[in-house]
């Protein structure tokens, strides 16, 4: 059982490179998140989808787009990447209802130079 | 502000010996605290999940305390093995909010044999 697979783990690029972060969980969860978690700081919400065909902003969505291309897979864009933007990515999903957890992948590890 | 607040950040204990970790938040309103597990290079784990009604929660060595009134929780952890070397993160839950989560910062745990 796989839970929630993110790729790539590493990835290293210039300023202004663009790159799609893949997300895909097998829980039949309709709720996915993508963060970023960095040195010092709790986990901040980049975006979040409830249900598929919709996307919302979390807490810090600028410089980022997200796809929510079926319920199994949610994906996020940097179209231009900035220095800033160096970080751990991380996609999560979770069940119905408010008290449910939510489970995470191992992340992708992005700087950017 | 919403804010989740972890201490120490980090504590170094022998193992067999047992710890507790701090978490004070200011997050309304108030849904439920989480405590996960993060190990190096890893995604979040959830620990435990606590509602309002709840002010104990077990799950193996690890227990929580809620003190929904003073808005603080705890995390204690019973005969340490060098295996909970980890952060550890308390997450709080909006009511209304939909699975909207504040997280903490984290406390580093580390056990030495």
């Amino acid at each position: 059982n796989a839970g929630v697979t993110q790729t790539p783990k590493f990835q290293v690029l210039k300023t202004g490179q663009s790159m799609t972060l893949q997300c895909a969980q097998d829980m039949n969860h309709n709720s996915m998140y993508w963060y970023r978690q960095d040195p010092g700081m709790g986990l901040r919400l980049i975006y979040y989808s409830a249900s598929e065909g919709t996307t919302d902003k979390g807490e810090v969505p600028n410089g980022y787009n997200v796809s929510r291309l079926n319920k199994r897979e949610f994906s996020l864009r940097l179209e231009s990447a900035a220095p800033s933007q160096t970080s751990v990515y991380f996609c999560a999903s979770s069940g119905p209802g408010g008290h449910q957890p939510q489970h995470f992948g191992d992340g992708t590890r992005l700087s950017i130079l | 502000k919403n804010q989740v607040e972890q201490s120490p950040q980090s504590l170094i204990i022998l193992e067999g010996k047992n710890c507790t970790l701090q978490c004070n938040y200011t997050v309304s309103p108030f849904s439920n605290l989480r405590w996960y597990k993060q190990d190096t290079g890893r995604g979040p784990v959830s620990l435990t999940i606590m509602t309002f009604s709840e002010n104990t929660k077990s799950n193996g060595r690890y227990t929580a305390t809620l003190d929904a009134d003073t808005k603080q929780s705890s995390l204690h952890i019973t005969a340490s093995q060098l295996s909970d070397s980890a952060s550890y993160i308390c997450v709080v839950s909006r009511n209304n909010a939909g699975n909207m989560l504040t997280f903490g910062g984290g406390t580093r745990l580390m056990v030495k044999p």
